[in-house]
């Protein structure tokens, strides 16, 4: 099993839908948790940090579930321009490197 | 430029052939990452350093795999004797912190495409 999965998609949904994707993670003692945006043949750039009591940028809300191991990312109202792969990412320790393990990633379509 | 610099961003090699891979990350950036990413894939990580020291190495996959930091900024990814299977995209990244702090922002480069024939 791997330390972070997603389901990889991809999830096509229309203009101005509501789409969210869920993380999971095995490493109980993981510390940080993160959403990155990969854009097609692009560098992964970071989208939002996921904190325990959940927040929100925006269109975009991330909220982490310890007790299931999980975060999610939602985005409201999808635009065309939010098609992308979105990772996400997890520290594995605490005062660590800054190692991030990365999921496969998710891709969305927003079509018009 | 102000981001991070890879070069270069496409390498066709024979199987069997030695590359380097080179990273020039954001200037004062204490550390750097090199992960690689196979199409369809999330990025995995190969290695890290904080400054010159290579303080973690357990996600290079072989010992054909080798990287280097000598001075603390400037660094390079070699693959010795490649394979197919090496084929991917090699993306640095660096971030201002060390181990004490982590904000998670790693500010990747945009990857050098190795392409094993």
């Amino acid at each position: 099993r791997k330390e972070v999965e997603q389901d990889p998609g991809p999830f096509n949904v229309p203009e101005g839908a509501t789409v969210a994707f869920n993380c999971t993670y095995s490493n109980s003692a993981s510390q940080s948790f993160f959403w990155y945006r990969q854009d097609c043949r692009k560098e992964p750039k970071l989208l939002m940090s996921v904190y325990s009591s959940g927040n929100e940028d925006g269109r975009f809300t991330a909220q982490l579930n310890r007790a299931s191991q999980y975060i999610s990312l939602l985005i409201r109202d999808s635009k065309l321009s939010d098609s992308a792969t979105y990772l996400c990412a997890v520290s594995p320790l605490s005062g660590n490197t800054g190692k991030l393990i990365f999921g496969q990633g998710t891709t969305l379509q927003v079509k018009p | 430029g102000a981001g991070v610099s890879q070069s270069p961003r496409y390498k066709v090699a024979k199987r069997g052939q030695d590359v380097a891979l080179r990273c020039d990350p954001i200037s004062g950036h204490v550390s750097l990452f090199w992960y690689q990413q196979a199409l369809g894939q999330g990025p995995e990580f190969l290695t890290y350093f904080q400054n010159e020291a290579q303080l973690d190495k357990s996600g290079l996959p072989s010992d054909r795999f080798f990287a280097e930091r000598p001075e603390g900024s400037v660094s390079t990814l070699k693959i010795q004797r490649t394979q197919q299977e090496d084929s991917a995209v090699y993306l640095c990244a660096s971030s201002p912190q060390g181990p004490t702090s982590n904000t998670g922002e790693l500010f990747f480069g945009e990857g050098s495409r190795l392409t094993v024939l």
